[in-house]
């Protein structure tokens, strides 16, 4: 049974630049949260997506965006890239739609550079 | 205004000794409290929860416990081994808030063989 995945493990950037995280979530999961992790800190959330559509956002510009796919995977863009964007950017699955805590779990993460 | 936070950032102790981690929280209306384990190079790893109604939830090993009353979550884990050695977050969750989690900063756990 496949945990959930990320691609790419690594990526490096420059500003300016657009970029596309991919995730898989955790078989038979429907529910995607993005989470960015900065060195030395604990995760922020940065938004959730389920049926398709963004149900939650964090705190974050506009720069941001996301997408989920029938098959439940789910991309995180991210635009005009800035330096402080570089981080660890975590996708977690999780079951069910409803208002209610349910576990979520982590893929390895993707580092993301941007210099 | 809401935060997760903790006490010590790093803890240190001797293998098979039993390890304590603490954490504080300021958000009343917290509904789930998670604890997760993240290794070097890893993503988090869920190792237990406890809902707000409840004080106390023992897993394999580890053993959850929440005190409301002055708004402080800790962690036990029993015969700490080395490969329990990583950073410890906790979380929470706001009712209602349909699960996206607000996480503090950590604390490394290093177990001394």
């Amino acid at each position: 049974d496949a945990g959930v995945t990320q691609s790419p493990t690594h990526l490096i950037k420059t500003r300016g630049q657009q970029v596309t995280l991919r995730c898989s979530p955790k078989s038979g999961h429907d529910t995607v949260s993005w989470y960015q992790q900065a060195l030395g800190q604990g995760p922020q959330f940065i938004f959730q997506y389920y049926e398709e559509e963004e149900r939650q956002r964090g705190n974050f510009p506009d720069r941001f965006s996301g997408h989920q796919f029938p098959n439940y995977s789910s991309e995180l863009n991210v635009n005009a890239l800035l330096l402080g964007d570089s981080a660890l950017y975590l996708c977690a699955s999780s079951l069910g739609g409803g208002g209610a805590w349910k576990t979520q779990y982590f893929g390895p993460g993707t580092r993301l550079l941007v210099l | 205004g809401e935060s997760v936070g903790l006490h010590l950032p790093t803890l240190s102790v001797q293998e098979g000794d039993n390890s304590i981690i603490n954490c504080a929280y300021s958000n009343s209306a917290s509904d789930y409290f998670i604890w997760y384990k993240q290794e070097s190079g890893k993503g988090p790893q869920f190792i237990i929860d406890i809902r707000s109604n409840m004080d106390k939830r023992q897993g394999q090993r580890v053993t959850v416990l929440l005190n409301k009353t002055v708004k402080h979550l800790s962690l036990q884990i029993a015969a700490t081994q080395p490969g329990d050695s990583a950073v410890y977050f906790c979380a929470e969750t706001l009712g209602g808030s349909q699960g996206n989690l607000i996480f503090g900063k950590g604390t490394k756990l290093s177990v001394k063989p």
